[in-house]
């Protein structure tokens, strides 16, 4: 089956430190992998993807590549800042309409 | 850009009552979900929808019913509202790309 596994929270940060949140998944075929982005309040927004092996996927300073060596697609950001405390989604779409969501690491950056 | 909408941000409902929860995309998508997210359990699939008038279970259907009338309106349906039903709700669309599309959530309070 699909299934997406991340690393638990919450992750406490200070601004400027290096960050990775874990995620790794199971599934059949060649899925397409994402990271989403919560940030309070709101609704999930798309903040990188890849759709094939040895992708990687760059935004706002994030990015992720996509392993199907060891199906991983780990979240890394250089320098984290106060802004980017949210909580951020791991996920997998394969064939057919269904995402697989992990459930969540919630990251606070303090200054 | 896509735009997802949903009719309440925050809406309180008393046990028993019906609760009705819309969501409108302005994207032509054929695919519509609805999912429930919950501290410590993320996103799990209520039901979605893959064309007008067509709908899915997803991993916790009971409870709810759906309603797609109209290509960019998906209805959720709490017959008789239960204060284990208290939560986020979030509505997403997607077209024919994986990426799916959320709104900004609807936090109901069942008293």
């Amino acid at each position: 089956g699909n299934s997406v596994t991340q690393m638990e929270g919450p992750v406490t940060l200070s601004e400027e430190a290096f960050l990775t949140i874990n995620c790794t998944y199971t599934a059949t075929g060649y899925p397409s992998l994402f990271w989403y982005v919560q940030y309070p309040g709101e609704g999930l927004q798309l903040l990188l993807k890849a759709t094939k092996a040895d992708d990687k996927g760059s935004n706002k300073g994030f990015e992720a590549t996509y392993r199907k060596e060891t199906t991983s697609f780990h979240l890394e950001k250089g320098s984290v800042q106060v802004s980017d405390s949210a909580v951020y989604f791991c996920a997998l779409a394969n064939t057919g309409n269904q995402f697989y969501f992990g459930t969540g690491t919630s990251l606070t950056v303090i200054p | 850009d896509v735009k997802v909408t949903q009719s309440s941000r925050y809406l309180v409902k008393r046990t028993g009552e019906k609760v009705f929860l819309e969501c409108v995309q302005d994207m032509d998508h054929e695919n519509m979900f609805w999912y429930r997210q919950d501290p410590g359990l993320g996103l799990r699939l209520i039901y979605f929808s893959y064309d007008v008038k067509m709908k899915e279970k997803g991993d916790i259907p009971e409870g709810y019913s759906v309603s797609r009338e109209k290509k960019e309106r998906f209805s959720l349906i709490l017959e008789s509202a239960s204060t284990n039903q208290t939560s986020m709700y979030l509505c997403a669309s997607k077209g024919q790309i994986y990426e799916q599309y959320f709104g900004p959530g609807t936090r109901l309070t069942v008293t």
